[in-house]
């Protein structure tokens, strides 16, 4: 049973607007998360995280956001450039362990 | 510094070959791990290693052996490759499991 969800296998963005990537988990254990972007033929890069004790993380054009009740987060990319296509996965720490969730293909249209 | 690296890049296997994937860091990264990307799936942890000579197990084990002997390498062992390991397998390195740097991949087909 997958404990960290991305339910969109892909989402579509005109360039300069908001891109909004989500992601459920399912155990309250989970205190750390963070989020990785991956370009084809190229292991994945580190983004952006956020701890529970905090609901909102911000680095420049990108947000994450976590709402611990409805173990949910999300990230957004304000605003969206070319260069932002790519596969982000959201993940979990667990027991010095990362869990995976899909990931979502996001493509930016020109 | 070279960064996370991974030889080789590609590699095809007949059923119950064996084979080694190398792993090499240069940051002296104590935390070192093995992921497997399947199509459609996020990565899977199959061993990771918190220094020299401590390894531990992740999500998919079975059919892997690891060994942490040096700071620098973490090479990765499939005992007897089945079809069912064919995947893409990253490597990757940090000072712990909160900051990890990925290698490029090896891309393993067994036939």
């Amino acid at each position: 049973d997958q404990q960290v969800k991305q339910n969109s296998p892909s989402l579509s963005v005109q360039e300069g607007r908001i891109s909004i990537l989500n992601c459920d988990y399912t155990n309250s254990m989970f205190d750390y998360f963070l989020w990785y972007k991956k370009y084809p033929a190229e292991g994945p890069t580190f983004l952006i995280s956020i701890s529970s004790i905090k609901d909102k993380n911000e680095d420049g054009r990108f947000t994450v956001f976590l709402n611990k009740s409805a173990k949910h987060l999300s990230l957004h990319i304000v605003p969206s450039q070319p260069g932002d296509s790519a596969v982000y996965f959201c993940a979990a720490i667990s027991n010095y362990q990362l869990i995976w969730g899909a990931g979502t293909k996001l493509i930016i249209k020109p | 510094n070279a960064g996370v690296t991974q030889t080789p890049k590609f590699q095809v296997l007949k059923t119950g070959q064996s084979m080694t994937l190398q792993c090499a860091q240069d940051m002296n990264h104590e935390y070192m791990s093995w992921y497997r990307q399947d199509p459609g799936m996020g990565l899977r942890l199959i061993h990771y290693s918190v220094g020299a000579g401590i390894t531990d197990q992740g999500e998919v084990p079975n059919g892997y052996n690891v060994s942490r002997s040096t700071t620098e390498d973490f090479p990765l062992r499939l005992l007897s490759a089945a079809p069912s390991q064919t995947s893409v397998y990253f490597c990757a390195s940090g000072g712990s499991v909160f900051e990890q740097f990925f290698g490029p991949g090896t891309r393993l087909t067994v036939l």
